[in-house]
């Protein structure tokens, strides 16, 4: 059973860059594509990026001029490095893996993490 | 804003049955787009429901069906019990593998 979990220091001051990593057991990040997605409180999920085992990442555009997706396959990890940071990034930042119908590209997330708080406060 | 348009909120006695439309108005989703739906109950990580528009995975009750017509996706909650009250979010994917959530909807069973 595939497993993510995510960790990162949960309180951040604004301007300051959020780190996330995800540790993956029970599975290989050297195939699919790995996510991260985060929900603020009370509000929608919100994409964020993915890279895939090739090192071809996606970035939401909104997002795109601060955000850095990098994968470590020699650990099973892959990270999310956000700059300059402010109150509106204060979130449940959750990372997932995008599998597809075989043969296909047709996708769906199939696991997630459960998911970690991060506050940005002055 | 966000390419495709849930309704913000549905709702619907025990027993009925409802339907979340997902309006896809990105157009580097293609037109043979593909949707997923999920289900996150309050504090939780979301969890795949419906992949690929209709396909159910193990262990997710039958009650729950999805379809597709045009440029709208749509969930549908059949027998509606309490255990439904949820946010229910479609997703959906560029050529490119970029990812686009709808905005989600609040289900309220009365």
């Amino acid at each position: 059973q595939l497993q993510l979990q995510e960790s990162s220091p949960g309180l951040l001051r604004p301007s300051e860059t959020l780190s996330l990593t995800c540790s993956v057991s029970g599975g290989s990040v050297s195939s699919y594509h790995w996510n991260w997605i985060r929900q603020p409180p009370g509000s929608r999920l919100e994409w964020i990026g993915n890279i895939h085992n090739t090192g071809k990442t996606n970035y939401n555009p909104s997002l795109q001029s601060r955000v850095t997706i990098l994968a470590d396959t020699s650990k099973n990890q892959f990270s999310l490095k956000l700059k300059s940071v402010t109150t509106a990034d204060t979130a449940v930042y959750y990372c997932a893996r995008l599998a597809h119908v075989r043969g296909t590209s047709r996708y769906f997330f199939d696991y997630w993490g459960q998911g970690r708080l991060v506050t940005v406060s002055s | 804003q966000s390419a495709l348009t849930q309704p913000a909120s549905v709702s619907g006695s025990p027993g009925q049955s409802i339907t979340i439309p997902c309006i896809v108005t990105n157009s580097d989703v293609g037109d043979s787009y593909s949707v997923s739906w999920y289900r996150q109950q309050p504090g939780i990580a979301p969890t795949l429901i419906i992949f690929d528009v209709t396909y159910r995975p193990p262990g997710v009750s039958d009650r729950f069906s999805g379809s597709k017509s045009g440029n709208t996706a749509s969930l549908t909650i059949s027998g509606l019990q309490a255990e439904d009250e949820a946010d229910y979010y479609c997703v959906s994917y560029t050529s490119d593998v970029a990812v686009i959530f709808g905005g989600g909807t609040k289900v309220t069973v009365l």
